[in-house]
């Protein structure tokens, strides 16, 4: 069964952290995306990245990064952890082209007290 | 920009009713249109998909037309379950871009 396997299901982290959320597809897509999903804001793109080592900053950037040395991994950095990046962050893949859906992973809820 | 709008929720059937989620959207170009699914607690699950006009996407009995005339995508199902309450998004995906758009996301509840 084709999978995006995002590394953790619930993260708690503190005010000023770095935090790593890790995402891992096995369908070798090209594309890779990273989302926030927030009651009443609904899906807002962070980052993504079309091809290795290839990025693009999505519609809030702010505050985030993002890495991708290995097709199968796309990483979401969280420079200096805020209270209001408290959220449910959801990983995608897809293959190039209109024609694709996205598979999603099951999403990361991080807390930042 | 490209855009959808899709129907605000939450929508109450009873078991066994028929459903309609109406989804419009602008774009530029030719899109593609998708139907994702998100169980509570879960990411989103593509349930259907049509890449060009006219065609019907279908899955687990869900069904939509791609119509350019009247640039829509409506959901329907004929008799809903219990199982299917869900929030179900509408989402583009224009050619030659990456990118999706998506809907706000409609949630359905279906009492038994």
């Amino acid at each position: 069964d084709v999978k995006v396997t995002q590394s953790s299901r619930y993260l708690v982290k503190r005010t000023g952290e770095k935090v790593f959320l890790e995402c891992v597809q096995d369908m070798d897509h090209e594309n890779m995306f990273w989302y926030r999903q927030d009651p009443g804001l609904g899906l807002r793109l962070i980052y993504f990245s079309y091809d290795v080592k290839m990025k693009e900053k999505g519609d809030i950037p702010e505050g985030y990064s993002v890495s991708r040395e290995k097709k199968e991994r796309f990483s979401l950095i969280l420079e200096s952890a805020s209270t209001n990046q408290t959220s449910m962050y959801l990983c995608a893949s897809s293959l190039s082209g209109a024609d694709y859906g996205y598979t999603f992973g099951s999403g990361t809820r991080l807390t930042v007290v | 920009g490209d855009s959808v709008t899709q129907m605000e929720g939450p929508v109450t059937l009873s078991e066994e009713a028929f459903l309609t989620i109406n989804c419009t959207y602008t774009a530029t170009g030719y899109p593609s249109l998708f139907w994702y699914v998100q169980y509570p607690g879960e990411g989103l699950q593509l349930l259907l998909k049509a890449t060009k006009a006219d065609d019907k996407g279908s899955n687990k009995g869900f069904e939509a037309t791609y119509r350019k005339e009247t640039t829509s995508f409506h959901l329907e199902k004929g008799s809903v379950q219990v199982s299917d309450s869900a929030v179900y998004f509408c989402a583009l995906r224009d050619t030659g871009g990456f990118k999706t758009i998506f809907g706000a996301g409609t949630r359905l509840f279906v009492k038994a």
